[in-house]
């Protein structure tokens, strides 16, 4: 069964606004990482925060991490028309195999 | 750049026969995963290697799916027979180590059984 639950499950934007999206998670986790995937295609990986952190940046990405709610959010700042993809959150269990668990998704249309 | 190296990209079968798929991962990772992704739907992992040992297969339906990495370098992901609900896409992935790396994913490989 899949770990992750995105929230929402699509949304629409304009460009240059901003985009948050929410994961929810259920069990301990190792780290949270989030992944994009353009139709058809692989997916791609865009940030990695692990459980004893709160916040993390990289470029136009900000996600944080609250293990008390199991939850954790990404912000796409400055929206463009290439953010336009499908976004994903990871969970990775503590212990065991430590196996990468993928939520359902969220589709994200930037519009021009 | 490294890059997980997939085949083939389109695979057509029908159902009842035997379908592969090939994976490369990037060069020096030890782990290696087989997902499988329906159309508007997450990736779900059917098998994760350490080196040449499964590490997890719980989700792999084993009657028909049987996965392989025999030097611990390259995988082979079969399915026998394939059946209509098989169709999906089947995505290869590899990360340096377990403990938390991200992984690294191929183009996949889009199965249609007829």
């Amino acid at each position: 069964s899949q770990q992750g639950e995105e929230d929402p499950q699509a949304l629409s934007i304009q460009e240059g606004e901003n985009a948050t999206m929410n994961c929810s998670y259920k069990t301990s986790i190792n780290n949270l990482q989030w992944y994009r995937q353009n139709s058809g295609r692989g997916l791609v990986h865009l940030i990695l925060i692990r459980s004893n952190e709160r916040e993390k940046h990289s470029g136009r990405l900000r996600v944080t991490l609250d293990t008390s709610k199991k939850s954790s959010s990404l912000l796409i700042t400055a929206s463009r028309a290439a953010d336009t993809a499908s976004y994903f959150c990871a969970t990775r269990f503590q212990g065991g195999s430590e196996k990468l668990v993928f939520g359902k998704g969220m589709k994200l249309t930037v519009n021009p | 750049e490294a890059e997980v190296a997939q085949s083939p990209r389109y695979k057509i079968t029908e159902k009842s026969q035997a379908v592969a798929f090939w994976c490369d991962p990037i060069s020096g990772h030890a782990t290696l995963y087989w997902y499988r992704q329906i159309l508007g739907q997450g990736p779900e992992l059917l098998v994760q290697f350490q080196d040449e040992s499964v590490v997890d297969d719980s989700q792999l339906p084993k009657d028909r799916f049987s996965a392989e990495r025999l030097k611990g370098v390259d995988s082979t992901l079969k399915i026998q027979p394939a059946e209509l609900g098989d169709s999906a896409m089947y995505l290869c992935a590899s990360s340096s180590k377990i403990g938390g790396a991200e992984a690294f994913f191929g183009q996949g490989t889009r199965l249609t059984v007829v």
